[in-house]
């Protein structure tokens, strides 16, 4: 069973577009969820990563957190055509282990 | 800045066969390797966990028999793909964790293994 369910599975925006990403985990024992982005042929890159409840930005980049749903969400405003990836959420017990959940991923393309 | 260094990028082997991959953390001391699979349809799956001072922890579908992990050091982790058959297909990577660099997982490049 998956613990890490991501929507939708694939998203295409226009360029300069919002683009938002869902998460959510089945497993009420995480604390940590992360975004990771993966360009085609490349491996994941860490985006951001968040444990506390509500938002965090950094640049284009905005991640929300609702601990008490274990819902997660990214969203990328601007959206620019090197945005175009795989991005991948990832759930975590807590930090002191490297165990990485990962969901299946969204396809995001960007279209100019 | 932390590196994680994979070898080989790419590798091609018979069916039955059997393929060893490397990682070497470089900059930083790994205190922790993760080894997943990311399969052609794109899922990743754990494979093990390996952290220094514990035994090397297996995911539910694989077993030390097939991928037989090595963790010498701090810096450097290897595994094995024993027996490679079709669905063992994919790219292997491997995520190193060094706590005083933060919480993040820092991946390799990956293998990227084809199984004829």
């Amino acid at each position: 069973q998956q613990k890490v369910q991501q929507s939708p599975e694939s998203l295409i925006v226009p360029e300069g577009g919002m683009a938002s990403l869902n998460c959510t985990s089945s497993d009420r024992n995480v604390d940590y969820f992360w975004w990771y982005r993966q360009h085609s042929g490349k491996s994941p890159k860490m985006l951001m990563s968040i444990f506390s409840n509500g938002e965090k930005e950094e640049g284009r980049f905005t991640v929300h957190l609702n601990k008490a749903s274990l819902h997660t969400s990214l969203h990328i405003r601007d959206s620019q055509p090197s945005d175009s990836a795989l991005y991948l959420c990832a759930a975590s017990l807590n930090t002191n282990t490297g165990k990485l959940t990962f969901g299946d991923g969204t396809v995001l393309t960007v279209k100019p | 800045g932390a590196l994680v260094y994979q070898y080989p990028r790419r590798t091609i082997c018979k069916s039955g066969t059997s393929m060893r991959m490397e990682c070497q953390a470089v900059g930083f001391q790994a205190t922790s390797v993760a080894w997943y699979r990311q399969s052609p349809q794109k899922t990743f799956e754990l494979i093990a966990l390996s952290t220094v001072n514990s035994a090397i922890k297996y995911e539910q579908n694989f077993t030390q028999e097939k991928f037989p992990i090595s963790h010498p050091n701090l810096s450097f982790s290897s595994m094995t793909v024993l027996n490679a058959y079709l669905e063992d297909r994919g790219l292997y990577l491997c995520g190193a964790r060094a706590p005083g660099l933060g919480v993040e997982q820092y991946f390799g490049p990956g293998t990227r293994l084809t199984v004829l």
